[in-house]
């Protein structure tokens, strides 16, 4: 069963922990994103890599880290020094066209 | 500044209307066009794409029109249902993928 899976579904923490999100594709691809979506907003990317051991930091990348030491694996950590980490978050791939995993709900109390 | 620019922020059509979405853009270097469909709490799925060799596509119920000269493309879905009720986004990106600008979103609420 090809897809993108993301883990957990939804994710509870207090304030100034770290949290790291979980992002696995089974689809060979190369690029992998991490998205993040506000209520009622659009996606703004948080960070993408195209290639094993590299990746690049997108628009709001402030708070946020990634690693990407397998091909089939983008992780994010969410740090306490992100002043907003309550979101849905969106991990992607693509070779040629883009698909999204479910998606994390982190609330951060 | 946006690369994408998305209308409008949402929409509301009786069942069996056609709404229509649009979207227009700046950077001439984009050539892959996709329309992206989000139900509550789920990711987006890809719905149609389009590259900018032809000016229409269809799938189904959904279409694409592609005005090149004018930087600017839309949706429409034929024939709506209720089931249809989401919220859409449309993207752009250049010949590589190795990014993806999205629009802001139009929340589509189909009225039975």
């Amino acid at each position: 069963d090809g897809g993108i899976t993301q883990s957990p579904k939804y994710l509870f923490r207090k304030e100034g922990q770290n949290v790291t999100l979980s992002c696995e594709q089974n689809l060979n691809h190369d690029a992998m994103y991490w998205y993040r979506q506000d209520p009622g907003q659009g996606l703004r990317l948080i960070y993408y890599s195209q290639i094993v051991n590299d990746f690049q930091k997108g628009d709001i990348a402030e708070g946020y880290s990634v690693s990407r030491e397998k091909k089939e694996s983008f992780p994010l950590t969410v740090t306490s020094a992100q002043k907003n980490p309550t979101a849905f978050y969106l991990c992607a791939s693509s070779a040629l066209e883009q698909y999204f995993g479910p998606g994390t709900r982190l609330t951060v109390t | 500044q946006q690369q994408v620019k998305q209308s409008p922020q949402s929409l509301i059509v009786q069942k069996g209307g056609i709404p229509i979405i649009n979207c227009a853009y700046e950077n001439t270097a984009f050539d892959y066009f996709p329309w992206y469909q989000q139900f509550p709490g789920k990711g987006p799925a890809l719905l149609i794409a389009i590259r900018p060799d032809v000016s229409e596509k269809k799938e189904g119920r959904f279409t694409i029109s592609f005005n090149k000269s004018a930087k600017q493309f839309s949706l429409h879905i034929m024939d709506s249902q209720p089931g249809d009720s989401a919220t859409y986004f449309c993207a752009a990106s250049t010949y590589n993928f190795n990014k993806f600008y999205f629009g802001s979103g139009t929340k589509l609420n189909v009225k039975p």
